[in-house]
């Protein structure tokens, strides 16, 4: 399965809102409600913050939401702050018990 | 609490087989619906889904590369162990091992496996 398609980059400045664009295909993103979003620190581990394509794990704040229109899904950040700072990854079920991650996203606080 | 934390050889050679450890706690693998993925990232690039065991010994592989490998676990030691045969240099990379499977809640801290002769 090819990875999913993700902007190299986007940047903000603090207070505004981003949004960081996944699309994949019929057979993943746009077949399955299972897309979940991960931040990056550099040299750190990956954190998860969004799951189940809109779903938020305990401890992550509100300003981060996610959504999915057809074979698109995308995260968006209001508020920005500058420890947003990072790279996100997104990932959906690829079927046949498969997953399949994007190629990341370089999220720059101005 | 829940922790991973792999171990194994930092540098192997080309050709060589890679014998990975997730030792882990806070959870069980034998309960159910619990499981574990291995995924990898290489340096400067993006995260690469590699295999899955699920608690009743069920496995998974990626399409790409499950030729190469093999997936096991030792419910007894809360250890899950990933093995990749016939290592390259484009292997090179930070191995994690992370709890889930349509979406993963914690994490292991990564291992970087270097490949070169």
């Amino acid at each position: 399965q090819s990875a999913l398609t993700q902007p190299r980059s986007v940047s903000g400045s603090p207070g505004q809102s981003v949004t960081i664009s996944c699309t994949g295909t019929s057979s993943d993103v746009g077949n399955y409600n299972y897309v979940s979003w991960y931040q990056q620190h550099p040299g750190k581990t990956p954190k998860l913050m969004i799951y189940d394509v809109s779903r938020r794990p305990s401890g992550v704040p509100d300003r981060f939401s996610g959504s999915k229109s057809v074979n698109t899904a995308s995260l968006t950040i209001s508020g920005l702050q500058a420890e947003d700072e990072g790279d996100y990854y997104c990932c959906s079920y690829a079927g046949s018990y498969t997953l399949v991650f994007g190629g990341g996203t370089k999220l720059t606080v101005l | 609490q829940v922790t991973l934390k792999e171990s194994g050889r930092a540098l192997v050679k080309p050709t060589e087989t890679l014998t990975l450890t997730c030792t882990f706690s806070g959870f069980s693998l034998s309960t159910s619906g619990m499981r574990v993925s291995w995924i990898r990232q290489p340096p400067g690039k993006a995260l690469e889904w590699l295999a899955r065991i699920d608690w009743e010994d069920d496995k998974y592989y990626s399409t790409s590369l499950k030729t190469r490998l093999t997936i096991s676990k030792d419910t007894s030691k809360d250890q899950v162990f990933l093995t990749m045969t016939n290592m390259d240099p484009v292997d090179t990379a930070t191995y994690y091992c992370a709890r889930g499977y349509l979406y993963f809640d914690y994490w292991g801290q990564g291992t970087l496996v270097t490949v070169s002769s």
